[in-house]
């Protein structure tokens, strides 16, 4: 079945250390995007690409990096630099032609102890 | 950036009541979604409104954009147990799919 997975599930860092969470998506989409949600919140857009090789900034990329070498995977790191990176992050992808839903993936929980 | 305002902010109801959540733009919307998410998951896609006057059904749940395309509405009437969750609306700028998203409603319903 296509999809989009998220892993891990839940992730646990020390304050200071760079993590990594990992997105693919099988669903030969060419746009994947990264939301953060924090309790009672609704998702901000952190980095989004609409094509391989190529990724732009969302409202709230500081601290994060991404890269977009294939077109399935889209990885997010969380830096050093995210001053509060405890969150709920989600990643998403759509076909990226004309407006249609994103599909989205089921979530990782960081939490930096 | 597209900005999108959802009211209200959280809601109870008593099961069998009918409620509505509101979705407002600061701009006009080339598609409006409505999502909802149940703690700690990811969001399962209820419902697309492309056209101005738009409305759309699914079982107990009905969307409408009006004709400006700038405001959404979220309908259920009979609400149940299983209608719990938190509700967002999302919306594409421009058609280039860059997703923006309301704060969402918590909705609890009562037995």
């Amino acid at each position: 079945d296509g999809g989009i997975t998220q892993s891990p599930k839940y992730l646990f860092r020390k304050e200071g250390q760079n993590v990594t969470l990992s997105c693919e998506q099988n669903l030969n989409h060419d746009a994947m995007y990264w939301y953060r949600q924090d309790p009672g919140q609704g998702l901000r857009l952190i980095y989004y690409s609409q094509i391989v090789n190529d990724f732009q900034k969302g409202d709230i990329a500081e601290g994060y990096s991404v890269s977009r070498e294939k077109k399935e995977s889209f990885p997010l790191t969380v830096t050093s630099a995210q001053k509060n990176p405890t969150a709920f992050y989600l990643c998403a992808s759509t076909p990226g032609q004309g407006s249609t839903e994103a599909f989205f993936g089921q979530g990782t929980r960081l939490t930096v102890v | 950036s597209q900005e999108l305002e959802q009211s209200p902010q959280s809601l109870i109801v008593q099961e069998g009541k009918n409620l509505t959540i509101n979705c407002t733009s600061s701009k006009t919307l080339y598609g409006l979604y409505w999502y909802k998410q149940k703690y700690g998951e990811g969001l399962i896609f209820l419902m697309m409104l492309q056209k101005g006057g738009e409305e759309k059904s699914h079982e107990k749940i009905t969307a409408k954009l009006d004709e400006k395309k700038q405001q959404s509405s979220l309908h259920i009437t009979a609400s149940q147990p299983s209608h719990a969750g938190i509700y967002l609306c999302g919306a594409d700028e421009d058609n280039f799919n860059k997703f923006y998203f309301g704060s969402g409603t918590k909705l609890n319903v009562k037995p």
